[in-house]
């Protein structure tokens, strides 16, 4: 199974910063990543998929980056509504798996 | 309008078994790739399994494996999880997820979720 990790686990962050979370697949998995943002109490939606793709209604200021092994999430120009967990999931192949995720918080 | 509405949620004995259901509205289940996916309370998304839009293929979980079948109905556009040999940590919101296409590739639509919670 490709195993995913993300780092950081958690980020204080202030409105108006920049943001950059790391995604890593334990095996090459091409750009079959996606990004998904998760509130509390509610269901994930999906920011990025195919690693870059910004998904229709997602504010530009989300843009991913990578291929292969490792990606990137970059938030810029924080805003209060961005303060939520981040996940990354693979699938290049079954089973799909999660990142842990990354929980960003007002500093 | 794309709607998912899981049930069959409840609490259950360790080594017992329960079976949710997800019926979908606004689009044929028939033309994508289902999934569900569990969180654990205060934990991260857990992939469970998968199915794609005819059928053929399905996967699940290693956790899962073996315990959790997965399938779906076309005439009544439903997907299904039969969970059997249920453990306490399979205690989660299990969520029901339509593809964005028909192989598998993003859970691009979700459920509200319900709450399995195995204990003695």
């Amino acid at each position: 199974d490709i195993q995913m990790t993300q780092s950081p686990s958690s980020v204080s962050a202030s409105v108006g910063d920049r943001v950059t979370i790391t995604c890593r697949a334990s095996h090459g998995i091409s750009t079959w990543l996606t990004w998904y943002q998760q509130k509390p109490g509610k269901t994930p939606k999906v920011l990025i998929y195919a690693a870059a793709g910004l998904q229709g209604g997602v504010s530009s200021r989300f843009s991913g980056s990578g291929s292969g092994t490792d990606f990137t999430l970059t938030i810029t120009n924080l805003q209060p509504d961005d303060f939520a967990t981040y996940y990354c999931q693979q699938s290049n192949r079954f089973p799909f798996t999660f990142g842990p995720g990354t929980k960003v918080e007002i500093k | 309008e794309v709607q998912l509405v899981e049930s069959g949620g409840a609490l259950a004995q360790p080594g017992g078994s329960l079976r949710l259901s997800c019926a979908a509205s606004g689009f044929s289940i028939d033309d994508y790739a289902m999934h569900w996916v569990r969180q654990a309370p205060g934990k991260g998304l857990e992939w469970v399994s998968g199915i794609s839009w005819d059928s053929p293929f399905i996967d699940y979980a290693d956790s899962v494996k073996g315990r959790f079948t997965i399938s779906r109905d076309s005439a009544k556009n439903a997907l299904y999880l039969q969970m059997d040999s249920l453990r306490t940590e399979d205690t989660a919101v299990y969520y029901c997820a339509k593809d964005k296409g028909r192989f598998g590739e993003l859970m691009l639509d979700w459920g509200q979720g319900t709450l399995v919670t195995v204990s003695s």
